[in-house]
């Protein structure tokens, strides 16, 4: 199984539900990431978890809050966000080590967020 | 700090016309890997391909090929008799091995129209 799934595809909430993405794979990858991408722009990274433990949070807004359950499973968990957090969120996962075969990260199909 | 350059934005070409996508990188690393993905309207990022700094070998696969030459940090994508399923942005990224996960720096990506 070569594949980052992503659920829900699309998302539709107002500022002041609460909702959850997540992201799940089976390649026994050890690092995986949160994305967040506007239109016509390129992927911006947002978290990274490794080995379960996050290693970066580049400066996101607290009510986006990440969780990593366990090793195969990633949750972004939504609360009060603004109309201009709508984007694409893209997971992706990579399996850490030397030489070429590592490194690569697999990207799952996305959730399309819109805030109303 | 790494650094990935697509000068062009937007490329239109007429279907079966050869068209070749730019892309400049720039790091102080001596192992690093570079990518070529490929997002259709749809969002999915699909991976095109890998190429790690010591394999300065030429690639091609089907209508794709790939030039690197660290010599002028380019890492260049053409395709040769372009079709209208080729039409999407087309990001060239970097990506360096960290302790326990990997980094990936994007360029702006370049759109890619193909008419018929």
């Amino acid at each position: 199984d070569t594949e980052v799934t992503q659920t829900p595809k699309h998302l539709v909430m107002g500022m002041t539900n609460k909702k959850s993405l997540k992201c799940e794979q089976h390649m026994g990858h050890r690092a995986m990431y949160w994305y967040k991408q506007k239109a016509k722009k390129p992927p911006e990274l947002m978290f990274v978890y490794s080995y379960e433990k996050l290693s970066i949070n580049e400066s996101v807004p607290s009510r986006f809050s990440p969780e990593c359950p366990n090793s195969s499973l990633l949750n972004l968990h939504l609360h009060a966000l603004q109309p201009e957090d709508s984007a694409l969120y893209l997971c992706a996962s990579s399996q850490p080590g030397q030489g070429a075969s590592y490194n690569e990260q697999f990207f799952g199909p996305g959730t399309r967020l819109t805030v109303l | 700090a790494q650094k990935v350059t697509q000068a062009q934005t937007e490329i239109s070409v007429v279907e079966k016309e050869d068209v070749t996508l730019d892309c400049v990188y720039e790091t102080r690393d001596t192992t690093y890997y570079l990518f070529w993905y490929k997002q259709p309207p749809s969002g999915e990022l699909v991976f095109l391909i890998r190429r790690n700094s010591f394999d300065e070998q030429n690639e091609i696969s089907g209508r794709y090929s790939w030039n690197f030459q660290k010599s002028t940090s380019s890492f260049n994508f053409t395709i040769t008799a372009s079709q209208v399923v080729d039409s999407a942005v087309y990001f060239c990224a970097l990506s360096e091995a960290r302790a326990g996960y990997s980094t990936l720096t994007f360029g702006k990506g370049t759109m890619l129209l193909v008419s018929p």
